[in-house]
């Protein structure tokens, strides 16, 4: 199992700029989840997934959309890229929603917008 | 919205050290997790521990939920502790998870 994967690891965006950053796990895992990481400061939530077709906000949502069209794949996107957003985003999965299941976290994706 | 705040900040050890680390919280919650993230970033789940005490070898944790408080201790600590030990908790059963801002360790050999 390759885990939970996330690509790019570094980009580098203008204001105002779109993209997608990719994340996909491969244990077949319901719950999925988006943080951001600032320096000096604990994970806060983006975005959150409970299955296929089932995405809800977490607490810092604003300027980010996902879809979950797939059980193993959780795309966030920044629809305009504010230098606000420059921050390390890690996905994370687990296989339920339950408070025991224990979440698997990807190596991070760390984004400048300049 | 629920508050979480870890204690130190910062931490420096002598190698094979022992250390508490700690972590409030100012309401109830129904799950609480301990994590590390190592110096290149990766983050691990260390315990699940809403309640009680757990031991994983050199590592273990206890939660007082009355007191709303939880404990990590590290005995013996080695190099490969260094990094940033967070907190997370949540009320809703599910996980709209609330991170603490870390307690930094850094093991001097």
């Amino acid at each position: 199992n390759a885990g939970v994967t996330q690509t790019p690891k570094f980009q580098v965006l203008k204001t105002g700029q779109s993209m997608t950053l990719q994340c996909a796990q491969d244990m077949n895992h319901e719950y999925m989840s988006w943080y951001r990481q600032d320096p000096g400061m604990g994970l806060r939530l983006i975005h959150y997934s409970v299955g296929a077709g089932i995405t809800d906000q977490g607490e810092v949502p604003n300027g980010y959309n996902v879809s979950r069209s797939t059980t193993e794949d959780f795309p966030l996107r920044l629809l305009s890229a504010a230098p606000s957003q420059t921050s390390v985003y890690f996905c994370a999965s687990s296989y339920g929603w339950s408070s025991t299941d224990t979440q698997y976290f990807g190596p991070g994706t760390r984004l400048t917008v300049l | 919205g629920i508050q979480v705040e870890q204690s130190p900040p910062d931490l420096i050890l002598q190698e094979g050290a022992n250390s508490t680390l700690r972590c409030n919280f100012s309401d109830s919650v129904n799950n609480l997790q301990w994590f590390h993230q190592n110096p290149w970033g990766q983050l691990i789940n260390l315990f699940y521990i809403p309640s009680g005490t757990k031991q994983n070898g050199r590592l273990s944790a206890t939660t007082v939920a009355t007191e709303r408080y939880s404990l990590l201790y590290i005995s013996s600590s080695q190099t490969t502790d260094s990094g940033v030990y967070f907190c997370a908790v949540d009320r809703s059963g599910g996980f709209k998870t609330i991170f603490g801002a870390g307690t930094r360790l850094f093991v001097k050999a």
